[in-house]
This record gives structure tokens, sequence and C-alpha cells, in this order.
């Protein structure tokens, strides 16, 4: 079965800090990789994401993610952290193929970022 | 251009009634898919359709349904509602077949089982 995994529950930094969170995944065929945002009781927002092409992907609120196929990851960067970047993480994978049970987003298990002044 | 416009945004229902909730999403998009997302289990898949055809299920209950009409709205129903039942219910929306150009999520139903 296809799968994410993001191996952190909680991610704390300072703001102004440089944050990462994490991002692993395993597919059969070529993966479409996706960073998603979600704040308190609202829906998910799309901050960017991987097709093909350049392995670093720019997205919203100057975040950005790096592609790496050898590694299988996909981890979610941004050069100096905000306390309203506080939410929820998502990432998430989809690929050519039918996800059938699973759908054609897989999700991984979320990241809660808290960002502290 | 409007998103993806999920009613209503709160719902409380008593055990064993049924609901149904709806979805508009971003105009031209042809494809929509539910999500149910809780704290234990995180997002899990509900269903996909594409131009009016169930394409994917996921693995819940027959008490959970959907369709999807000619304009691509969608509707999900829960029958028999249970406790258990209590989540945020999240639509999103496709340009294109198998979501490879990614989706667009509404901002959910929060439906709460009593």
């Amino acid at each position: 079965a296809q799968s994410v995994a993001q191996p952190e529950d909680q991610v704390n930094v300072a703001e102004g800090n440089p944050l990462t969170v994490k991002c692993t995944y395993s597919v059969s065929g070529n993966p479409y990789l996706f960073w998603y945002v979600q704040y308190p009781n609202r829906g998910l927002q799309f901050l960017l994401k991987y097709i093909t092409g350049d392995n670093l992907v720019k997205g919203s609120y100057g975040f950005e993610a790096e592609f790496n196929k050898s590694q299988t990851s996909f981890h979610l960067k941004k050069p100096s952290a905000l306390v309203s970047d506080s939410a929820l993480y998502f990432c998430a994978v989809s690929t050519l193929n039918y996800g059938g049970s699973q759908g054609n987003l897989i999700f991984g298990k979320g990241t809660k970022l808290s960002v502290k002044p | 251009k409007a998103g993806v416009t999920q009613t209503p945004r709160y719902l409380i229902k008593t055990r064993g009634q049924q609901v149904t909730l709806s979805c508009s999403p971003i105009s031209g998009h042809r494809s929509v898919s539910w999500y149910q997302q809780t704290p234990g289990q995180g997002l899990q898949f509900l269903f996909e359709y594409f131009s009016e055809t169930q394409r994917n299920k996921g693995n819940f209950p027959g008490r959970f349904s959907g369709r999807q009409f000619s304009n691509s709205r969608s509707e999900m129903n829960v029958s028999t509602l249970e406790l258990g039942d209590s989540a945020l219910y999240l639509c999103a929306s496709s340009s294109r077949d198998r979501g490879r150009e990614g989706y667009t999520f509404g901002s959910g139903t929060r439906l709460t089982v009593v």
C-alpha cells in the first residue's frame, strides 16, 4: 500500500529561526507531492506541490520544499519562521494510479508546528 | 473565482438520525473527493466522484454514501448516525482526474453527534 510518513507529531521553533517539517513517502510510480496547512476549525490550504522538474519547489507564504527521490523525502522548509505559521501541516502524495480505497490523495498524519515569539 | 463551498458549516445531530452534507466545487472542476478528519484517525478518504461516477471508495461502512450531480455538485449522506461519526468532513475538488494537479479544499462541515 502507498503511504506517507510525517515522523514528528510536533515541531517547536523560535520566531526568526529556520523551520523544517519532515515528510517521506512510499508509492509505486512517479509521485505527485503536496503540502497543505490547516488552521483551527478550517479546511486545508494548499502551500505547494511537486509534479516534475526542479527539485526545489517554492510555494505560498515563503515556504519551500525539496524533493529527494533517492531518500523518498519531501521536507517542508522556511528560512525564518513567524508566529503566524503555527498550524497543522500535512504532506500528501498522489500518483497516476487509482488510489483505490486509499483515494487518490494520501495524507500523512500531520505535524503541529508551534512558533514561539 | 469562488472556492469550494461546503454547507452547512456546523451541524449537531442525534444518534440514529441521518445527515446530508453538500459540496459545490470550483467552477469547471469535475472531480470531487470527500474526507473525514478526526483527531485519532487523521484524514481518511471517503469517496471520489468524477463526472457523476464514483471512482473510488474508502473503507467506510455502507451508512456513508455520496453522489454527484451533472453540475458537479456533490452530496454525502450518513444514515443511522453514531457518536463516532463526529468529525470534520472535508470536500475537495480538482480540475483533473486522479488529482494530478492537486486538490482545493473547502472549509469543511463540523458534524457533532450527540
